[in-house]
């Protein structure tokens, strides 16, 4: 079964919003990450938070994580055409052997 | 500096065939993950290798199996394929010990008919 779980699974927004998506997990977690796939290609790394920390920034994305809850939301500011993509949250094992993904976000930003 | 490098990028198979496909990964390091990312889902974790060994195990049967050499790269084999083997397959590389970031390869689109 999925570690991490995204919500919502499909999102549409103008460009110049902000669009916020959500990663659940199950299990202890060492860090949680977020990649970006385009069009069915390789995934891109955009962030990784670790399990000590609650907030994370990196350009236009803001990462929060909430360990009690097991939860992490994924903010994009003044979303862009070129944010259209699928973005999935993922968390690594202890030692990082084994990665597990969640089913993504898939995100389509209007022109 | 080069990526993560896979061949082929696409492959079209019959039933019961076998097939191989290959990675190499980034420059410096000496793990590769191999994923399989089957139409409008995440990817799903098949096996790890490091210093040429298996080092973890997705849910994924024995027809699925996996080398890894001395300079690190990479082959992920496929035996007795099924129509549900039709999928996306991803190689990923990391440096351990590390926190899991990984970067991926392009991806080889395989095709059961």
């Amino acid at each position: 079964s999925q570690q991490g779980e995204e919500d919502p699974q499909a999102l549409s927004i103008q460009e110049g919003e902000n669009a916020t998506m959500n990663c659940s997990y199950k299990t202890s977690i060492n860090n949680l990450q977020w990649y970006r796939q385009n069009s069915g290609r390789g995934l891109v790394h955009l962030i990784l938070i670790r399990s000590n920390e609650r907030e994370k920034h990196s350009g236009r994305l803001r990462v929060t994580l909430d360990t009690s809850k097991k939860s992490s939301s994924l903010l994009i500011t003044a979303s862009r055409a070129a944010d259209t993509a699928s973005y999935f949250c993922a968390t690594a094992n202890t030692g990082g052997f084994k990665t597990i993904f969640g089913a993504g976000t898939r995100l389509f930003v209007k022109a | 500096d080069a990526g993560v490098t896979q061949s082929p990028t696409h492959l079209i198979k019959t039933r019961g065939q076998q097939v191989t496909l290959r990675c190499s990964p980034k420059s410096g390091h000496d793990t590769v993950s191999w994923y399989q990312q089957a139409l409008g889902q995440g990817p799903q974790f098949i096996f790890q290798y490091y210093e040429e060994e298996e080092r973890q195990r997705g849910n994924f049967p024995d027809r699925f199996s996996g080398h890894q050499f001395p300079n690190y790269s990479s082959e992920l084999n496929v035996n007795a394929l099924l129509l549900g083997d039709s999928a996306l397959y991803l190689c990923a590389s990391s440096s351990w010990p590390g926190e899991g970031r990984q970067y991926f390869g392009p991806g080889t689109r395989l095709t059961v008919t």
